[in-house]
């Protein structure tokens, strides 16, 4: 089965830097790539995802690319705010009903 | 629209007992799935259901049962809680592959 691998664990940065977090999967036939964000005590919440026939995709701070010739993805965040401070998860699925496999996740601190 | 709701938010159970977690959706979503969150682990799959009717094992099924009782519905049952049950279990629905999912607030379980 599909197999998500998410570094790093924790990332602290200071507010206004940017932050990247990186994954790799193991399945080639992997075609949906979704990130989550979740804040302490509350739910995961969708922010960004890519399929696997494109490269990039930004929406305002936030961007996702995309290398399925190596199997890896990456979420970047530029000009970090404190409210960024979250766990971040991402995701792979072979379209196999919708069923997501999940990295281990990254705590982001954002230092004012 | 209400979303995803989860009931319990809490509960605490003895060894042995047993319960079930319900989770509804108003999205007219097809495909529903449970997931339980230990730090550090991630988001791993117990059950899911691709569609009314049916149902299919995850990542960690052993102690859990799970019923899609209509589209809206889908519970899920420990029929005899251990220690190791306890974590915090989302419920989420998406309407086809490699569509983002919408999770319910999540239900945390405490079994002593």
């Amino acid at each position: 089965g599909e197999n998500v691998e998410q570094h790093p664990s924790t990332l602290s940065v200071q507010e206004g830097d940017s932050a990247v977090i990186k994954c790799t999967y193991s399945d080639s036939a992997s075609n949906y790539f979704p990130w989550y964000k979740q804040e302490l005590g509350k739910r995961p919440q969708l922010i960004i995802d890519i399929r696997s026939n494109v490269g990039e995709k930004k929406d305002q701070r936030i961007a996702v690319t995309l290398n399925k010739t190596a199997k890896h993805f990456s979420l970047h965040i530029t000009e970090t705010q404190p409210e960024d401070s979250a766990v971040y998860f991402c995701a792979a699925s072979n379209g196999s009903w919708g069923k997501l496999q999940f990295g281990a996740g990254t705590q982001v601190v954002v230092t004012p | 629209n209400a979303g995803v709701t989860q009931t319990p938010k809490f509960q605490v159970l003895k060894t042995g007992q047993s319960m079930t977690l319900q989770c509804a959706q108003d999205m007219n979503h097809n495909s529903m799935y449970w997931y339980r969150q230990d730090p550090g682990m991630g988001l791993r799959l117990i059950y899911y259901s691709a569609s009314e009717g049916t149902t299919d094992k995850g990542e960690v099924p052993n102690g859990y049962n799970v019923s899609r009782l209509n589209k809206r519905e889908f519970s899920l049952r420990l029929e005899s809680a251990a220690p190791s049950q306890t974590s915090v279990y989302f419920c989420a629905s998406t309407k086809s592959d490699s569509y983002g999912y919408t999770f319910g607030s999540g239900t945390r379980l405490t079994v002593v």
